[in-house]
């Protein structure tokens, strides 16, 4: 298994512009979130589906975060436009809803914003 | 509402001791419970979990975690510490009042075993 699939794994930009954060969940997975990790605010849920639709986006900062999942395989979170208090780690994880509810991480997309 | 605390932001151990990082939880009925681990500029990993049955949970890397239903707690073990086990330690609980696959971390606690 492949396990949760991040891209890209870096990403520098400058603010202003749109940022795109990808994530393929494990095969199988009905459930994907999306984390952000920082220093200061350690991490943090910001958006979650389930079966592709939106459950919860309470966590979503602000109108500039959006998120997608067309399908049950692809995720994107995007960013426009960037900030530089945006820079952080951003994870996505699955699990089976139902299931064990333990969630499997991707490795993570380190977005710094100058 | 459900929440974890961590108590200790850092953890500090010899090589070869025993180890243990300390976790408390509030919910409402049975709590499903969770050890997660974070290596440097990795993702989390699961450890284990607790939903029922014997209050040891054992799990990767040589690790247990003890559930306490009266002191509410579920600290994270190990016999002996290596160096390999410094790390980043988060404690999560699954979210009973939301959708069913939601868990709420704690702050995390961060091990450093020297040598």
């Amino acid at each position: 298994d492949a396990g949760v699939i991040q891209s890209p794994r870096h990403e520098v930009t400058e603010m202003g512009q749109e940022v795109t954060l990808r994530c393929k969940p494990i095969s199988g997975h009905n459930s994907l979130f999306w984390y952000r990790q920082t220093m200061m605010r350690g991490l943090e849920l910001l958006i979650y589906f389930n079966n592709n639709v939106p459950i919860d986006d309470s966590g979503m900062p602000e109108d500039r975060f959006s998120a997608k999942m067309p399908n049950a395989s692809f995720s994107t979170l995007k960013i426009q436009p960037s900030e530089p208090r945006d820079s952080a780690v951003y994870f996505c994880a699955s699990t089976l809803a139902m299931g064990g509810f333990e969630q499997y991480f991707g490795p993570g997309t380190r977005l710094t914003v100058t | 509402a459900q929440s974890v605390a961590q108590p200790e932001d850092q953890v500090n151990v010899a090589e070869g001791n025993p180890l243990t990082v300390k976790c408390t939880y509030s919910v409402s009925g049975n709590p499903y419970l969770f050890w997660y681990v974070q290596y440097p500029n990795r993702g989390l990993q699961f450890l284990l979990k607790y939903i029922t049955g014997d209050n040891l949970v054992k799990g990767s890397y040589g690790f247990e975690a003890e559930f306490n239903k009266s002191q509410t707690s579920f600290h994270l073990k190990k016999p002996s510490a290596l160096v390999s086990d410094s790390a980043l330690y988060f404690c999560a609980v699954r979210d009973m009042g939301s959708s069913a696959s939601k868990i709420i971390f704690g702050s995390g606690t961060r091990l450093s075993i020297r040598p």
